[in-house]
């Protein structure tokens, strides 16, 4: 069964370094989200993009994060400038129509030294 | 969105079935329920969704009443893989529809 990929698993940055997180969505999707969920607490989202665009975002998605999609396979989750608050596990997810649901992957756990 | 209730744990013997409620009163026409699960660190699981009528997939059932302000996701062989927390969602179909998680309930699956 398809699968929405995500790399690193682990990734261990200093505070205030850049950092990119990756997905792989699964191919035939056209929604793609990140959300993220600090360790015991809910799951949040932070944003939404389709048509090669952000087409929602929440308060936690501010200036120092960035989406992209670079090419026809990747969708990428930057963060300009690291803070400790940012240590969390980051959910890439897809989904194929409107009709359909969104497929998680199993996450990038960000540290931040 | 709807907001939902659930309760915060339940418990369930292996290979019997686990009954997780979900209460959506202020649910809309056009709101589906979707249920999640996560285990332990790992990413939400999609497991069901439906509007009105019953639903079943090879995971589990979906109950909802007839005024849709209630739903029942039913596991209906329970094993100590199902232990997770269980996320009821409801939203609308209808754009980018993102998803709001709450709490869920943590169903633990004892031998």
């Amino acid at each position: 069964e398809p699968e929405v990929t995500q790399t690193p698993s682990h990734q261990v940055t200093q505070m205030g370094q850049e950092v990119i997180l990756r997905c792989v969505p699964i191919s035939n999707h056209l929604y793609f989200y990140w959300y993220r969920q600090i360790l015991g607490q809910k799951v949040e989202f932070l944003v939404s993009f389709y048509n090669n665009e952000i087409s929602e975002k929440s308060e936690i998605f501010d200036d120092q994060f960035s989406v992209e999609r670079p090419d026809g396979s990747n969708f990428t989750l930057k963060i300009r400038s690291t803070k400790l608050e940012d240590s969390a596990m980051y959910f890439c997810a897809s989904r194929q129509d409107s009709n359909q649901p969104q497929h998680f992957g199993d996450g990038t756990r960000l540290s931040i030294l | 969105d709807a907001k939902t209730t659930q309760p915060p744990s339940m418990d369930c013997a292996e290979g019997r079935a686990a009954n997780l409620p979900c209460n959506h009163s202020t649910i809309s026409g056009n709101e589906y329920v979707y249920w999640y699960r996560q285990i332990h660190s790992q990413g939400p699981q999609y497991i069901i969704h439906g509007l009105k009528n019953n639903e079943t997939n090879e995971m589990a059932s979906l109950i909802i009443t007839e005024d849709r302000k209630s739903s029942t996701l039913i596991l209906p062989h329970a094993t100590l893989r199902d232990t997770a927390v269980y996320y009821c969602i409801v939203r609308g179909n209808s754009g980018y529809s993102t998803l709001t998680f709450g709490k869920g309930t943590m169903l633990l699956v004892s031998p």
